[in-house]
């Protein structure tokens, strides 16, 4: 199966600041990426898919880039609101498979 | 707006098996895909396999194969997951999902989660 691997697995940032994290995959996966943010006790929020398309609702200062193995999500502007957890999906191939998170926190 | 709401939680024994159920409102339920991911603690989300609320057919992991059931009842738009001879590694927080119209191997719509707990 393919396998996501994520970096760093926590970030320490202040409101204000921005964040990026990474996301590679173990072999290519084209555009298929996608991102999800989950806070504690709620389920995974769908923030980005196709790598670079955000989803319905997502605030712009999400933003998610690569192809292929290397993929980044950047979050501009940290809000209160973004201290979360973040994982990576590959759907490129089956099984689908998840990384193992970033966890950004201030 | 688009709703998954799904059973409570569950304490089963080893061994044992579990359903959860998945109702779903807000939308067709037969134009989409619904798609069962676990997160057991400490570990990261696991894909599990998923149900065309069409046509009833289903794909699965094959970490799960011979042990994961998914069907769907269209007249109660719901959609269960079974899962068989459980282990305490089966420990978890067990998600339904519905597809994104877009890409049907996204999850859109999540559901709230279910414990279930394998404990003897």
């Amino acid at each position: 199966e393919t396998v996501m691997t994520q970096s760093p697995a926590t970030l320490s940032l202040s409101p204000g600041e921005s964040a990026t994290l990474s996301c590679r995959a173990s072999q290519s996966v084209s555009t298929n990426l996608a991102w999800y943010q989950q806070k504690p006790g709620q389920a995974p929020r769908l923030l980005i898919f196709h790598a670079s398309t955000r989803a319905t609702g997502v605030p712009a200062r999400f933003s998610g880039s690569g192809s292929g193995t290397d993929f980044t999500l950047t979050i501009s502007n940290l809000q209160s609101e973004d201290f979360a957890i973040y994982f990576c999906q590959q759907y490129s191939y089956w099984p689908l498979t998840f990384g193992g998170g970033t966890k950004a926190e201030i | 707006q688009v709703q998954l709401v799904q059973s409570g939680a569950e304490l089963k024994k080893p061994g044992a098996s579990v359903r959860v159920a998945c109702q779903a409102s807000g939308y067709s339920f037969v134009t989409y895909m619904i798609h069962w991911v676990r997160q057991a603690p400490g570990q990261r989300l696991e894909w599990m396999g998923y149900i065309n609320a069409g046509n009833g057919h289903a794909k699965y992991s094959q970490t799960f194969q011979g042990r994961v059931t998914i069907s769907r009842d269209t007249s109660a738009s719901t959609v269960y997951m079974e899962l068989t001879s459980l282990t305490a590694e089966d420990t978890a927080l067990y998600f339904c999902a519905r597809a994104s119209g877009r890409e049907f191997s996204i999850q859109e719509y999540w559901g709230q989660g279910t414990l279930v707990t394998v404990s003897s």
